[in-house]
């Protein structure tokens, strides 16, 4: 149980366009759902938190017109790198938390976005 | 700050052998967690002790909390080739507890 599924695993994209990463929880309805960005040999870097429903709140020095995130249904996150620049080039990863479940988080398989 | 800092940041040692992991922090907690990774993958979450717990178990892995060292470990017993990955261990934000940071994590390695 608690599967939480990412696509694309990797993107490829020319600088000036924007690409949407999905994250979905396969089995259980995630209360909340965290989006973050993972550079080489780096912890992870917490971009944003997600409720379904509700505007995304975004970590300090985070762009939200840049990283636009849209948490439409308990099971499904978006994140849209808009106007993505080589400096986006970067490991996405999404997780998924259940209230009941306690604080756990799950993850995704992350999103390896590369931008040209 | 409030992320918990890992020691050593890499490991290597023979299959079989037990691996060692410690974490520090500085803020007061109510539950800490260590996850795995493997390379290019995400995270998977391993075991959570809660503040009032001193040790827990699951199956090879076992883990220690003290509160007034304000410190963890993650033993995995019997390492396997295929334990070899990344460690994190993960303290909740103060006052957002859904809120996860991680440490910069430990390489560990297990030679067959």
């Amino acid at each position: 149980g608690a599967v939480v599924s990412q696509h694309p695993s990797r993107v490829i994209c020319k600088s000036g366009t924007s690409v949407k990463i999905e994250c979905r929880s396969l089995d259980f309805q995630a209360t909340t759902m965290f989006w973050y960005r993972q550079f080489p040999k780096k912890s992870l870097m917490l971009m944003a938190t997600s409720n379904e429903g509700s505007k995304a709140t975004y970590e300090q020095g985070v762009e939200k017109d840049k990283f636009l995130i849209n948490h439409a249904s308990l099971t499904l996150s978006t994140l849209t790198v808009t106007s993505a620049h080589p400096e986006d080039s970067s490991f996405y990863i999404c997780s998924a938390r259940f209230q009941g479940f306690g604080y756990e988080q799950y993850f995704g398989p992350g999103t390896r976005l590369t931008v040209t | 700050s409030q992320q918990g800092e890992e020691d050593p940041q890499a490991l290597s040692i023979q299959e079989g052998e037990n691996a060692t992991m410690n974490c520090s922090y500085k803020t007061s907690i109510n539950n800490l967690q260590w996850y795995r990774q493997n390379s290019g993958r995400g995270l998977v979450h391993l075991i959570l002790i809660r503040s009032n717990e001193r040790e827990k178990h699951s199956g090879r892995l076992r883990v220690t909390l003290d509160t007034s060292k304000k410190s963890s470990s993650l033993l995995i017993t019997a390492s396997r080739a295929a334990d070899t990955a990344s460690y994190f261990c993960a303290i909740p934000v103060t006052g957002a507890n859904s809120k996860l940071t991680f440490g910069k994590g430990i390489t560990l390695s297990v030679r067959p």
